[in-house]
C-alpha cells in the first residue's frame, strides 16, 4: 500500500537558520506529492505541491524537488522565521483511488528567536 | 468567504451518545473527505466521497457513516460514540480532476 515517512520531531532552529525536513514515500505509480502546513489551533494549508518526477514546488521561501529515484520529497527552506514554527506534514496522493491523501507522521518545527 | 467549514469547532459529549459533525464547502468542489487527527498529530483518511462513489478506510469503525445533502455538504455521523473517538475531525474538499485538497478548521472532539 502507499506510506509516506517523515522524520522525527521536534526539529528547534535558531531563527535564519537552514531548515530540511526528510521526507521519502511508497506508492504505486505515479503519485502527486504535497507539503502542508498546520499551525497551532489551525486546519491545515496547503505549502507546495509537486506532480511528476523532477517538478519543484515552492512556495514563501519553502521548495521541494520531487525525486523518483529516491522516492523522496524532502522539504528546505533557507533561513527560517519564528513565524515559520508550525507542524509539517508530507502527503501523497495515488493516480487513483478518490484522490485520498496518506500522509506522514508530521514534524514539529520549533524556531527560536 | 470561508473555503470549507465546519460545525461545532468543538464538542464535548458522553460514551454512547450520538452526534454529527457538519461540513460544508463554497468552492464547487465534487469531492468531499473526512479525516481524523489523533493526540500525536497523526492523519488518517475516513472517507472520500463524490456524488458517484463512497470509498471508506477499510479501518473505520461502520459506527461512522457521512452523510451528503448535495454536492456541498458532507456530514459526518457518528453512533456509540467511545473514549478512543476523542481527537480532531478535518473535512476536505477538491475537484475529481485535481489531487490539492482544502482543508477546513477542525472539529475538537472529546469523548468523557
Amino acid at each position: 500500500g502507499n506510506s509516506v515517512t517523515q522524520m522525527e520531531g521536534p526539529v528547534t532552529l535558531s531563527e535564519e537558520a537552514f531548515l530540511t525536513i526528510n521526507c521519502t514515500y511508497t506508492a504505486t505509480g505515479y503519485p502527486s506529492l504535497f507539503w502542508y502546513v498546520q499551525y497551532p489551533g489551525e486546519g491545515l494549508q496547503l505549502l507546495l505541491k509537486a506532480t511528476k518526477a523532477d517538478d519543484k514546488g515552492s512556495n514563501k521561501g519553502f521548495e521541494a524537488t520531487y525525486r523518483k529515484e529516491t522516492t523522496s520529497f524532502h522539504l528546505e527552506k533557507g533561513s527560517v522565521q519564528v513565524s515559520d514554527s508550525a507542524v509539517y506534514f508530507c502527503a501523497l496522493s495515488p493516480y487513483n483511488a478518490g484522490n485520498m491523501l496518506t500522509f506522514g507522521g508530521g514534524t514539529r518545527l520549533m524556531v527560536k528567536p | 468567504d470561508t473555503a470549507v467549514s465546519q460545525t461545532p469547532k468543538y464538542l464535548v459529549t458522553q460514551m454512547g451518545n450520538d452526534k454529527s459533525i457538519k461540513c460544508e464547502q463554497n468552492l464547487g468542489h465534487d469531492t468531499m473527505y473526512w479525516y481524523k487527527q489523533d493526540s500525536k498529530k497523526f492523519l488518517k483518511i475516513m472517507f472520500s466521497y463524490n456524488n458517484k462513489e463512497l470509498i471508506i478506510n477499510e479501518t473505520v469503525p461502520n459506527r461512522f457513516s457521512p452523510k451528503s445533502p448535495d454536492k456541498a455538504h458532507l456530514n459526518l455521523h457518528i453512533n456509540s460514540l467511545e473514549l478512543g473517538d476523542s481527537a480532531v475531525y478535518f473535512c476536505a474538499s477538491s475537484h475529481s480532476t485535481n489531487p490539492e485538497q482544502f482543508f477546513g478548521p477542525g472539529t475538537r472532539l472529546t469523548v468523557l
